[in-house]
């Protein structure tokens, strides 16, 4: 069975940072692009960052370029987001998610973790 | 940037009565590749979003046989046949013909 939690997420003061990770389980994590989207409180979905299976390609939404990295461990299979200089609009539930490139959707999702950015 | 834009918000719907979710985009949204990529999935409250349908008319693994996707080019369509409790929820279109994809806004599937 496909799973993904994710974890890291909590109240941060604007500027701060923080690190989420997603533990993946039940598929083979290497043969996978990854990718971030977030939810603000009673919003809608937003891609957020997506990264190639072996870590070669990441791209971002242009309101987190220069802040955010997304990253993954393959051994550990693990994805991460980084998270820099954080503002109250990056408040929201993160969700990873996996991708599949033949269909370009996202065919599982974690529970999200929420971010709240806030002094 | 490709919009995508639902319509309607909001669809107050009677138990065993159909439901239908419109779709559009800004632009086409067939793929130089020749495939649509427009996909549907649904968020029931609490819980994180849930693919339905890719590809404009293919249901995922485990979707039942009432939920249909259909439409091209800008205009789709996601209907339920007979809306049970369960598909409460808001429902959310995404477009992926352009990387790395743009959701419409939702549309909120609720019991009258």
């Amino acid at each position: 069975e496909v799973q993904l939690v994710e974890s890291g997420g909590g109240l941060v003061q604007p500027g701060g940072s923080l690190r989420l990770s997603c533990a993946a389980s039940g598929f083979t994590f290497s043969n996978y692009w990854m990718s971030w989207v977030r939810q603000a409180p009673g919003k809608g979905l937003e891609w957020v960052a997506n990264i190639k299976p072996d870590g070669s390609e990441k791209n971002y939404v242009d309101s987190v370029k220069g802040r955010f990295t997304i990253s993954r461990d393959n051994a550990e299979m693990s994805l991460y987001l980084q998270m820099n200089s954080l503002k109250a609009e990056d408040t929201a539930v993160y969700y990873c998610a996996r991708r599949i490139v033949s269909i370009r959707s996202f065919d599982y999702w974690g529970q999200g973790t929420l971010v709240t950015v806030s002094s | 940037d490709i919009v995508m834009t639902q319509t309607p918000l909001s669809s107050p719907v009677t138990l065993g009565q159909p439901a239908s979710i419109s779709c559009r985009s800004s632009q086409s949204l067939v793929h130089s590749d020749g495939n649509t990529y427009l996909s549907w999935l649904q968020q029931r409250p609490g819980q994180p979003p849930r693919l339905l349908i890719y590809k404009i008319s293919n249901r995922f693994s485990g979707v039942p046989d009432r939920f249909s996707g259909s439409g091209a080019g800008t205009d789709f369509t996601l209907k339920i046949s007979r809306v049970e409790a369960e598909d409460v929820g808001v429902y959310y279109c995404m477009e992926a013909t352009q990387f790395p994809g743009t959701f419409g806004g939702g549309t909120k599937v609720e019991i009258k």
